[in-house]
């Protein structure tokens, strides 16, 4: 059973537009949810993360929208670059746990 | 934060035969990780290497096929036994700190077993 869902599975973004992702939960233990962005060849890197007890955060052009009532958090990524090309990955931990990704989302931010 | 650093980088393996795969922190961390991913693919948690002793291993995952050694907060090794072209994937070690939720990867060992 897939503990968080991620959707879409691809995404084609002009450069200067806004990608988002999305991605639900239903384990209410949960408490920290990070995003990791991997580049082909690569490890996944921490990218933004988020607790439940804020409903947003921003890093830059990263966002994380998060709405606990309804177990699910989006990342948004605005004026989307051609170095933002990667695939994405949402994640989900309980407190001392290990982590539960995401399927994935393969971004092309075309130029 | 921690760096993590992975040999080898690929590797191309008989069938039959093993491969350990070591994984270095440059910090002492709390928890360290094994995962595999497919290419194209999500990544699927292998076993929880616990220091000086044996590790959690996964559903789907066993010992005597990934055996895991955690000798201190830095270091650890997963072997890959009597490989098959199934277990051609990539592996990563991940290392993280408890008292903040971080983890961080490092950049995978890409097996081919033919």
């Amino acid at each position: 059973q897939q503990q968080v869902k991620q959707s879409p599975q691809s995404l084609i973004v002009q450069k200067g537009g806004i990608s988002i992702i999305n991605c639900a939960y239903e384990n209410t233990a949960f408490d920290y949810f990070p995003w990791y962005q991997q580049f082909p060849g690569k490890g996944p890197a921490l990218l933004i993360a988020i607790r439940p007890d804020v409903s947003e955060k921003k890093e830059g052009r990263f966002t994380i929208s998060f709405n606990k009532s309804a177990k699910q958090f989006s990342l948004h990524i605005m004026d989307s670059q051609p170095g933002d090309s990667a695939t994405y990955f949402c994640a989900a931990r309980p407190t001392g746990n290990q982590f539960y990704f995401g399927t994935g989302t393969s971004l092309t931010v075309i130029p | 934060s921690a760096v993590i650093s992975q040999k080898p980088s690929r590797d191309i393996c008989q069938r039959g035969t093993s491969l350990t795969i070591q994984c270095q922190v440059d910090s002492q961390v709390t928890m360290m990780f094994w995962y595999r991913q497919q290419p194209g693919q999500s990544l699927t948690l292998i076993a929880t290497a616990n220091q000086g002793s044996e590790a959690t291993y996964e559903s789907g995952f066993v010992i005597d096929k990934f055996p895991i050694s955690r000798p201190n907060l830095t270091f650890s090794t997963l072997t890959v036994s009597n490989m098959s072209p199934e277990d051609s994937s990539i592996y990563l070690c991940s290392g993280g700190f408890s008292q903040n939720n971080e983890q961080f990867f490092g950049p995978g060992t890409r097996l081919t077993v033919l």
